[in-house]
């Protein structure tokens, strides 16, 4: 059974830089995991925010960035605003019979 | 415009069974893999099942396989999840998503708003 971890919570004041990451049980995240990342608040459905690593939308606003780092996907707030303070899902492909896999979420903290 | 709208979802006694709808429009809807991804109540997304835009190759997860079926109308750009022997844990609210692969941009968007299963006595 593959586990995806994100960090539990985060919390960060307004203004400020904050990194999220996503680990996967099987080994360290590459590109070919196909990084995504959604955000969600209370009530919403999820919303994308980046694709394949490191692929804004459209309407992802330019404070949010994706990575790779240290073995693991990444999703890094620069200029944190509060209404930033939400849900992070990362989402990963890990191939064969259960392809993809969510991440447990971040609940991040705006304060 | 792009949308996604479940339906079918309600209240089910365990070991009983829902088929979940999920109409598309604004975009050729054979072109995209489709995906339901559930969410029960105060918890964080779980990803269920996928089918390819031409209906030929389908996965699901662990917990679900063997009871859940996904399968697609593309004549009627609608998306379909058949779910029997429910129990308990498959209580949530399941979202419909549109996923574009285009070499190595993968995508997931937009997501429905959700239809609400809830499997109880």
């Amino acid at each position: 059974q593959t586990v995806v971890t994100q960090e539990p919570s985060l919390t960060v004041s307004p203004g400020g830089t904050v990194t999220l990451t996503c680990a996967s049980s099987t080994g360290a995240v590459t590109s070919g995991y196909y990084p995504n990342w959604f955000q969600q608040k209370p009530g919403q459905a999820p919303r994308a925010l980046i694709y394949s690593t490191n692929n804004k939308h459209s309407w992802t606003p330019a404070r949010f960035s994706g990575s790779l780092l240290g073995g693991k996907a990444a999703l890094t707030l620069s200029g944190v605003q509060p209404e930033d303070e939400a849900e992070y899902y990362c989402l990963l492909y890990h191939g064969g019979t259960q392809p993809w896999v969510f991440g447990g979420g971040t609940k991040l903290t705006v304060l | 415009e792009v949308q996604l709208v479940e339906s079918g979802g309600g209240l089910v006694q365990p070991g009983g069974s829902l088929r979940l709808s999920c109409v598309a429009s604004g975009f050729t809807f054979s072109d995209y893999w489709m995906h339901w991804v559930r969410q029960g109540p105060g918890k964080g997304l779980e990803w269920v099942s996928r089918i390819h835009g031409a209906g030929r190759f389908t996965n699901y997860t662990d917990s679900v396989r063997g009871r859940f079926t996904i399968s697609r109308d593309n004549a009627k750009n609608t998306l379909y999840l058949q779910m029997n022997s429910l129990r308990a844990e498959d209580t949530a609210l399941y979202y419909c998503v549109r996923n574009l692969v285009q070499g190595v941009n993968v995508w997931f968007d937009p997501w429905g708003q959700g239809t609400l299963v809830t499997v109880s006595s």
